[in-house]
Order: C-alpha cells, then structure tokens, then sequence
C-alpha cells in the first residue's frame, strides 16, 4: 500500500540550529514528493517539490531537499533555523501516473523552536 | 501565492443545521479537493473533481456532499450538522500536469 511516514511526530530546535525532518514514502514507482509547511489556522504552502533531475532541491525560506531513491525517503534540511519556522510540516507524495493529481500526506511534523 | 478562496473561515453552529462551505479559485485549474484535518493531525482526502460535473468521494468517508456546475467553485454541503462534523476543512486545486495543490487558507467548523 502506498504511504507516506514522517517518523518525528514533535521535534523542538534552539534559533539558529540545523534542522532536518525526514520523511520516508511507500510507492510503486518513484514519485512526485512536495514538502508543505502549515502555520497555525492557515492552509498549506509549498515549500519545495521534486519531480525529477537534481536530487537535492531548493526551496523557499532557505529550505531544501534531498531525494534518495535507495533509501525511498525525502528529508527536509535548513542550516540556521528562525523563529518564524515554528509550525507544522507535510511530506506528500503524488503518482506520475495519476489522472487525479490526488496526494497522500505524512502524519505531519510538528516544529518548535527555542529562543 | 495562490488564488484560492474558502469562506468562511470561522463557522460555529448547532446541531442539526445545513451548512455550505465554500471554495472558489480563479486559476481555471480541472482537479478540486476537499480534506478534513483534525488539529495537529494529518489531511484526510474527503471529495475530489476532475472537473465540472464530476466528483468522487475520497479515502476518508463523509457524510459531507459536494457539487462542481463550475470550474471554479466546489462547494461542500452537511445537511445536517453534528459535532462529530467539527473540524477543519481544506480546499485545493491543481493542474492537469505537475500535480501540485495549492490551497485555501481553511474553515475551521465546530459543531455545538
């Protein structure tokens, strides 16, 4: 069956820290993979998506990503993190194939960030 | 970022009532979605469209129906609210190719 794992359910990092949420997906065939963040009482915005060449992507807010075939996962990285980036954060895969464009969704990550 | 509308953001009601979610988007994108996210909790993919005049229910059961005459508009309909029903509902769209959601900021239900 197809699935998405973020294995970290809560992390809490200090300003200025590394930060790397993992994520780890159960598919036929390599996917799409999107990473989205969602501040409280808002909707999802797309941080970065990988569809193909390069496997480590860039995204907004200094994020970035890196897809590992082997390893069937798709972590998220930032090198300093700030305190604006406390929120929740998705891993979502999609089908190549798929006429539907539907997305499954990791459980999400929760971040908290220490002054 | 995006163009995607859902009103209203804020919903308290009581039992029994009918409510209308709405959700509009100006991007003529074909595929709609609709998710019930439960707080700090994952999406769950309740409805989608392909485009007008065709809608599949998703992965999460609902008691939820949804309608799509236009491209641009996917309302969400409970005939009969309960606070079971109390939850936050997401709209997104996307295009044919590249399979990207863009979504709207949300409606927060609670159901007394």
């Amino acid at each position: 069956a197809q699935s998405v794992t973020q294995p970290d359910i809560h992390i809490t990092v200090s300003e200025g820290a590394s930060l790397e949420l993992r994520c780890n997906y159960s598919y036929g065939a390599t996917p799409y993979l999107f990473w989205y963040v969602q501040s409280p009482g808002q909707g999802l915005q797309l941080l970065l998506k990988y569809f193909s060449g390069d496997t480590l992507v860039q995204g907004i807010k200094g994020f970035e990503a890196e897809f590992k075939r082997s390893q069937s996962s798709f972590n998220l990285r930032k090198p300093s993190v700030h305190w604006s980036d406390a929120a929740e954060y998705f891993c979502a895969v999609g089908a190549r194939s798929s006429n539907t464009g539907k997305l499954i969704f990791g459980q999400g990550t929760t971040l908290q960030v220490k002054p | 970022e995006a163009d995607i509308y859902q009103t209203p953001r804020y919903l308290v009601i009581g039992t029994g009532k009918k409510i209308t979610l709405e959700c509009s988007q100006t991007m003529g994108h074909d595929k709609m979605y609709w998710y019930q996210q439960d707080p700090g909790m994952e999406l769950h993919l309740i409805h989608y469209s392909y485009g007008v005049n065709s809608t599949e229910k998703g992965d999460l059961s609902s008691e939820s129906t949804v309608s799509r005459i236009r491209t641009e508009h996917f309302p969400l309909t409970l005939e009969s609210a309960r606070p079971s029903h109390t939850s936050q509902y997401l709209c997104a769209s996307s295009q044919v190719k590249g399979q990207r959601q863009y979504f709207g900021a949300g409606t927060r239900l609670s159901v007394l």
